[in-house]
């Protein structure tokens, strides 16, 4: 059984500072790796893919990647409350399915 | 921007009824997928589907679900015989290549 593993948080965290969130998952073999964003009662937003070891940057967030540690992880910079959701780590197996975390509650206090 | 969308945005059935989920993707997408979420509770891959069928099918789509391409258009989940434990959102995704974007859901309550 391939797992996606997440802290639940919450993670509390003041406004315009740093969140990190992290995520490790079992199977050697995956590729390809997703973050999505799920406000409360809504589906999940896709806000980063990563491929490759190393960082990636898209506005404000950075999603890291180590394939030898099997670990993912997702960083906010100057956090808004806006931010405050749930944040989703997806890892893309066979047939392109996807196998997600239980997801880390963030909280952006004002 | 284009978006993937799905009705209705909430359903109630009784317990052994069928119902039947509509979803219609991104239009130059070809590769469609069903999750659900029970609350609380993670997103939960159902099947995906390419090319007029079935890639993948999770232990959960079991004979009880299926899913068809009526058209060009829309991409439909049934559940026949529903029961309780079926209550849940279920969200439709699409994709071109391996970024997968989800509508909105359906609410499906079953009593």
């Amino acid at each position: 059984q391939k797992e996606v593993e997440q802290n639940s948080g919450p993670l509390s965290v003041p406004e315009g500072a740093i969140a990190s969130l992290n995520c490790t998952y079992s199977d050697r073999g995956s590729q390809s790796f997703f973050w999505y964003r799920q406000y409360s009662g809504k589906s999940p937003e896709l806000i980063m893919s990563i491929y490759s070891n190393g960082d990636k940057e898209d506005g404000r967030f950075t999603a890291q990647l180590n394939k030898a540690s099997q670990y993912v992880s997702l960083l906010i910079r100057d956090s808004q409350p806006s931010d405050s959701a749930t944040y989703l780590c997806a890892v893309l197996g066979s047939n392109y399915k996807l196998t997600f975390g239980k997801g880390t509650l963030l909280t952006v206090n004002p | 921007e284009p978006e993937v969308t799905q009705t209705p945005s909430h359903q109630v059935t009784q317990m052994g009824q069928e119902v039947i989920l509509r979803c219609v993707p991104i239009s130059n997408h070809l590769y469609f997928y069903w999750y659900r979420q029970i609350l609380g509770q993670k997103v939960e891959f159902l099947v995906s589907f390419y090319n007029n069928e079935i890639s993948e099918k999770s232990e959960i789509f079991d004979d009880q679900f299926s899913v068809e391409r009526p058209d060009g258009s829309n991409f439909t989940l049934k559940i026949r015989s529903t029961k309780l434990e079926d209550s849940a959102m279920y969200f439709c995704a699409s994709s071109e290549g391996l970024e997968q974007y989800f509508g909105p859901g359906t609410r499906l309550t079953v009593t």
